[in-house]
């Protein structure tokens, strides 16, 4: 049971390049969630998804576009990418309905925009 | 809007010597509650949760904490520290519904002394 997968481990990209920050899980989890975090500054949220076709905002979403076209994958796209994207990025899921299990994360990408 | 609060951005202690973590949150209802380690370079592990009853609850790795409603508090200890157990912590809240999105603290770095 491979969990939440994560691809690649690290990235630099130059300004105004383009990439996909790939997410799959194997746990059959509806909710899944994309989180960057910041020295000092925690987790913030992305965007989210609670199932195939449906995604929504998070608290932090401009420059960043998602899809959700199967259960298992949830990949993050970063257009013109710029320095203030530089961060750690974590993908997590979650059983839907099931806040008390809390979320099963990846082991993150570093992204490193110059 | 939930929120969280860590007041302790770095945290030093000896090995073997006792171990609190603050936690704050602000919720209107009972809040479903979460511990996360980070290690470096690594994802998050759930370290701890509470969502009713019992409020002292234990953890993974000798970690427990306790709920406080009265001081919207929802600390974590350790009897003893281990050398291993230096890592960042982080505090999060939830609620169920609209996504069963959780809102993280801004973490805290334990560092051990030998």
């Amino acid at each position: 049971n491979a969990g939440v997968t994560q691809t690649p481990k690290f990235r630099i990209l130059k300004i105004g390049q383009s990439m996909t920050l790939q997410c799959t899980q194997d746990m059959n989890h509806n909710y899944m969630y994309w989180y960057r975090q910041d020295p000092g500054m925690g987790l913030k949220l992305i965007y989210y998804s609670v199932g195939a076709g449906i995604t929504d905002k998070g608290e932090v979403p401009n420059g960043y576009n998602v899809s959700r076209s199967t259960t298992e994958d949830f990949p993050l796209r970063l257009e013109l990418a710029a320095p203030s994207q530089t961060s750690v990025y974590f993908c997590a899921s979650s059983y839907s309905g099931q806040i008390n299990y809390g979320y099963t994360f990846g082991s993150g990408t570093r992204l490193t925009v110059v | 809007a939930q929120s969280v609060t860590q007041p302790d951005i770095h945290i030093t202690v000896s090995e073997g010597a006792s171990l609190e973590l603050r936690c704050n949150y602000s919720y209107g209802a009972t809040p479903y509650l979460f511990w996360y380690v980070q290690s470096p370079g690594q994802g998050l592990q759930l370290l701890l949760k509470y969502f009713s009853g019992d409020t002292l609850v234990q953890g993974i790795k000798g970690f427990e904490a306790e709920f406080k409603r009265s001081q919207s508090s929802f600390n974590l200890r350790k009897p003893s520290v281990h050398w291993s157990d230096a890592a960042e912590y982080f505090c999060a809240v939830g609620a169920p519904g609209g996504g069963n999105k959780l809102t993280f603290g801004t973490g805290t770095q334990l560092k051990v002394e030998l």
